[in-house]
């Protein structure tokens, strides 16, 4: 089956200082999409950055990250963390099945600290 | 834009004990899902539905049940609760075959005495 590993399960990092959350995964040939979802304090979980093609830099809110299928690889970069930042983040992977439904398959998450 | 609403938001529940979740979402989306969040396990997909009357187990089915009553609404029961459990229930829908992200609730945070 499809897995998602997230090596940190807690980062902290200075206000202006670059951010970097490690994501890798293992999937078969029905991953149709990458996720980075973030899920602030109290709150649901929503779309960071979403993408499905090698090599191609997706934007959001500050954040980027670039899918390597070589690599399987989606990491989630900042160049410069800000206090409202501090979050739990999630990396996961949709897959569809003969249904047509999407399943997404999640990381164990990564709690992001910004401090002052 | 639409909305989806969990209850009740927090459960408290004894051993043993079956207790019901609800989700309703407005967002007209065929497919529904339920999550079970644990601190360091990440979301662990319990039951989906593609449309009204549908069920799909998922990874974590043993030990719940669901019923899709419509296509607005969702419903997960924990058939025994389980003594000490704490954890977060979230719903999701997303649209079928189109969409492949879901736009989640805010979750039923149970814990079992």
């Amino acid at each position: 089956g499809d897995s998602v590993t997230q090596t940190e399960g807690l980062v902290t990092v200075t206000e202006g200082l670059p951010v970097k959350l490690n994501c890798t995964y293992q999937t078969t040939y029905l991953t149709i999409a990458f996720f980075w979802y973030v899920q602030y304090l109290n709150e649901a979980p929503q779309v960071l950055l979403k993408s499905s093609t090698d090599n191609k830099r997706t934007e959001h809110q500050g954040f980027h990250a670039t899918l390597h299928k070589s690599s399987s690889s989606f990491h989630l970069q900042k160049s410069s963390a800000q206090l409202s930042d501090s979050a739990l983040y999630y990396c996961a992977l949709s897959d569809r099945g003969a249904e047509g439904a999407d399943r997404l398959t999640f990381g164990k998450g990564t709690q992001l600290i910004i401090q002052p | 834009g639409g909305i989806i609403t969990q209850t009740p938001k927090f459960l408290i529940g004894q051993e043993g004990q079956k207790l019901t979740l609800k989700c309703q979402q407005n967002f007209n989306h065929d497919t529904m899902y339920w999550y079970r969040q644990d601190s360091g396990k990440g979301l662990r997909l319990i039951y989906y539905s593609i449309t009204e009357n549908d069920l799909q187990k998922g990874d974590l089915s043993e030990g719940y049940d669901a019923s899709r009553e419509k296509k607005s609404s969702f419903s997960l029961t924990v058939t025994s609760a389980q003594k000490n459990e704490m954890a977060v229930f979230l719903c999701a829908s997303s649209i079928l075959g189109v969409s492949y992200e879901q736009y989640f609730g805010p979750g039923t945070r149970l814990t079992v005495l």
